[in-house]
């Protein structure tokens, strides 16, 4: 089973508003991912989680706070975000660490609009 | 550091047509080189990679790509298109870096 899942699929919030996205994978992945994707464009990488642990943040503002709590979930919490911040969020996860040859395998995404 | 370009951020073909997106890509080691498909409102959906060996990869649903070393391209080809076939299609490279960097895709129309 190649499957990542993803909740919400649509999220509609305000900007005082606090909500939380989760990312979750079966295949014993040890990596996992967050992307955002404007339209027309291609993901644009947020975060990294390597055996559990943070390794890569993208200079992503501190209104986006991911969480691990274990090596088959992945959540990433909003809190006071921009409409610019509206987008397509997405998890994918990899058998390997980021920077192997290993393929990501991506969730549906969550379609994020901030009001 | 590593890039991708791909040529034509629009490609129409006729049903039936062969399908050619390209794809170049830049690299300071030998890369790890992927294509990736995306429906609307879709993740995105691994249709092959290259990492070593063969230089010619299938993929899935009939797609195949050649990696080509001195030409540092790693195109995508279909014999024949199909109207499903109609989708964003994304080039990516693992080269050095630490992250997976895409070009900024390719939109497949696939016209009766």
């Amino acid at each position: 089973d190649t499957e990542v899942t993803q909740t919400p699929k649509h999220l509609v919030m305000g900007m005082t508003n606090k909500k939380s996205l989760k990312c979750e994978q079966h295949m014993g992945h040890r990596a996992m991912y967050w992307y955002k994707q404007k339209a027309k464009k291609p993901p644009e990488l947020m975060f990294v989680y390597s055996y559990e642990k943070l390794s890569i943040n993208e200079s992503v503002p501190s209104r986006f706070s991911p969480e691990c709590p274990n090596s088959s979930l992945l959540n990433l919490h909003l809190h006071a975000l921009q409409p610019e911040d509206s987008a397509l969020y997405l998890c994918a996860s990899s058998q390997g660490p980021s920077g192997s040859s290993y393929e990501q395998y991506f969730g549906p995404g969550t379609r994020l609009t901030v009001t | 550091a590593q890039s991708v370009t791909q040529l034509g951020s629009h490609v129409s073909v006729s049903e039936g047509a062969l399908v050619l997106l390209r794809c170049n890509y830049s690299s300071s080691v030998p890369p790890y080189l992927f294509w990736y498909v995306q429906y609307p409102n879709q993740g995105l959906q691994l249709l092959l990679k290259y990492t070593t060996g063969a230089t010619l990869v299938k993929g899935i649903n009939g797609f195949e790509a050649e990696f080509k070393k001195s030409e540092t391209s790693f195109h995508l080809t279909k014999p024949s298109a199909h109207m499903s076939d109609a989708a964003e299609y994304f080039c990516a490279v693992m080269g050095g870096g630490n992250k997976l960097t895409f070009g900024t895709g390719t939109q497949l129309k696939v016209e009766l």
